[in-house]
């Protein structure tokens, strides 16, 4: 059973648009939510996190939005530049003993157009 | 930090063949994940150390999988009797005690032929 759901799988923006991808959990115990960014070849990198306890948290052009009564949470991209084209993946997590798993959404290709 | 590193970037065997990857996590991380990704998709958890204790395994770590970290630095995930559905790339992260951020290290891409 998939536990994050992300929405779209692959979207389309032109330079100096919004990028926004969607994600959807199920899990009410997740208490960490990472955004990753990652290029063909490499292993995804962090570019922000939320706590449910907070409804946004933004750094520089990235803002996570987070609503925990739905169990959505997105990432806004402002002013998307073609060297954001990547793949990005929502994450949720729960601290389980000691270890704190990452559960990863399926992922969205962003393509941005100069 | 000098970053998480992998080796072999890429590994290509036959069926039926045994593989090891390794890991080297950021000194001083105590902690350190695998997962495995397949194409198109999230990466998926398999296993959890902290410092040498493995802690956590994944129900998709089957008989054929074990991961060791012997000293507590760095890690070795063994595959044997290769299969071609353990095609994958294979990711390592490494954190810090007492937090969350999980840093990937390159990948091991594995094909089995």
């Amino acid at each position: 059973q998939q536990q994050v759901k992300q929405s779209p799988q692959s979207l389309i923006v032109q330079k100096g648009g919004i990028s926004i991808i969607n994600c959807a959990y199920e899990n009410t115990a997740f208490d960490y939510f990472p955004w990753y960014q990652q290029f063909p070849g490499k292993g995804p990198a962090l570019l922000i996190a939320i706590r449910p306890d907070v409804s946004e948290k933004k750094e520089g052009r990235f803002t996570i939005s987070f609503n925990k009564s739905a169990k959505q949470f997105s990432l806004h991209i402002m002013d998307s530049q073609p060297g954001d084209s990547a793949t990005y993946f929502c994450a949720a997590s729960t601290l389980s003993g000691s270890a704190r798993q990452l559960t990863f959404g399926s992922g969205t290709q962003l393509t941005v157009l100069p | 930090d000098t970053g998480v590193s992998q080796d072999p970037r890429h590994k290509i065997t036959k069926r039926g063949q045994n593989v090891t990857f390794r890991c080297d996590p950021i000194s001083e991380h105590n902690r350190l994940y695998w997962y495995r990704q397949t194409l198109g998709q999230g990466p998926e958890f398999l296993t959890y150390f902290q410092n040498e204790a493995q802690l956590e395994k994944s129900r998709l770590l089957s008989d054929r999988f074990s991961a060791e970290r012997p000293k507590g630095s760095f890690s070795t995930l063994e595959i044997q009797r290769t299969e071609q559905g353990d095609s994958a790339m294979y990711l390592c992260a490494s954190a810090r005690p007492s937090t969350d951020t999980q840093y990937f290290g390159p990948g091991t891409r594995l094909t089995v032929l």
